[in-house]
């Protein structure tokens, strides 16, 4: 089946420093990638669409500037925390829909950042 | 978007079905009911979907009432494994899934 894979799975960083993010689909074309961020106990929450080519579609709240996201390829989404804060220490993960599969979406297995 | 409803958590034993309830009254037409499972620290896995017709899959097996305002997600035969945070969502189209809180559920060895 359709895997995503993400990287790195953990960082840690100072506050004041971007981290950035990969979203790869292995085997297979995404056209759109997701971004969720999940805080611990908490459900994921949907950031933004990544369009491939295009720029991204942010859901209401998140700030654009402060996460940059970069489609440059069918097989590539990049999620770039700028300025980094202890409060954007989370969970974020991405997906991706194989559109040659009937299935679901396909989930990478996450980030998690902390901020110190 | 249409909103999901499912109860906080559940308990089952382990070796014996788990009925995984959700309520979806004000569904229309073209949305599809999807579920996804995470296990702690993992991303999302797909269990499962379907449009009106129950379904079914290696995983589990997916009923659908008549008038499409529940559903239920049933594991025949749960194994520790398959404790997890358990998500039904409702997908029109291509669509962006948006996740509500969600049925953890539990497993008793």
């Amino acid at each position: 089946g359709a895997v995503v894979s993400q990287h790195p799975s953990w960082v840690i960083c100072k506050s004041g420093t971007s981290v950035k993010i990969e979203c790869r689909s292995l085997d297979f074309q995404a056209t759109t990638m997701f971004w969720y961020r999940q805080f611990p106990k908490q459900s994921l929450m949907l950031m933004a669409t990544s369009n491939e080519g295009s720029k991204a579609t942010y859901e209401q709240g998140v700030e654009k500037d402060k996460f940059l996201i970069n489609h440059a390829s069918l097989t590539l989404s990049t999620l770039t925390v700028t300025s980094a804060h202890p409060e954007d220490s989370s969970f974020y993960i991405c997906s991706a829909r194989d559109r040659t599969e009937k299935d679901g979406y396909t989930f990478g297995s996450g980030t998690r950042l902390t901020v110190v | 978007d249409a909103k999901t409803t499912q109860p906080n958590s559940m308990e089952s034993n382990e070796e014996e079905p788990v009925h995984l309830p959700c309520n979806h009254s004000t569904i229309s037409g073209t949305d599809y009911i999807h579920w996804y499972r995470q296990l702690p620290s993992q991303g999302p896995e797909y269990v499962i979907h379907g449009l009106t017709s129950n379904v079914n899959n290696r995983m589990a097996s997916l009923a659908i009432a008549e008038d499409r305002k529940s559903s239920t997600l049933i594991l025949h035969r749960a194994t520790l494994r398959d404790a997890a945070v358990y998500y039904c969502i409702l997908r029109f189209g291509n669509e962006k899934l948006t996740f509500g809180t969600g049925t953890r559920l539990t497993i008793i060895p």
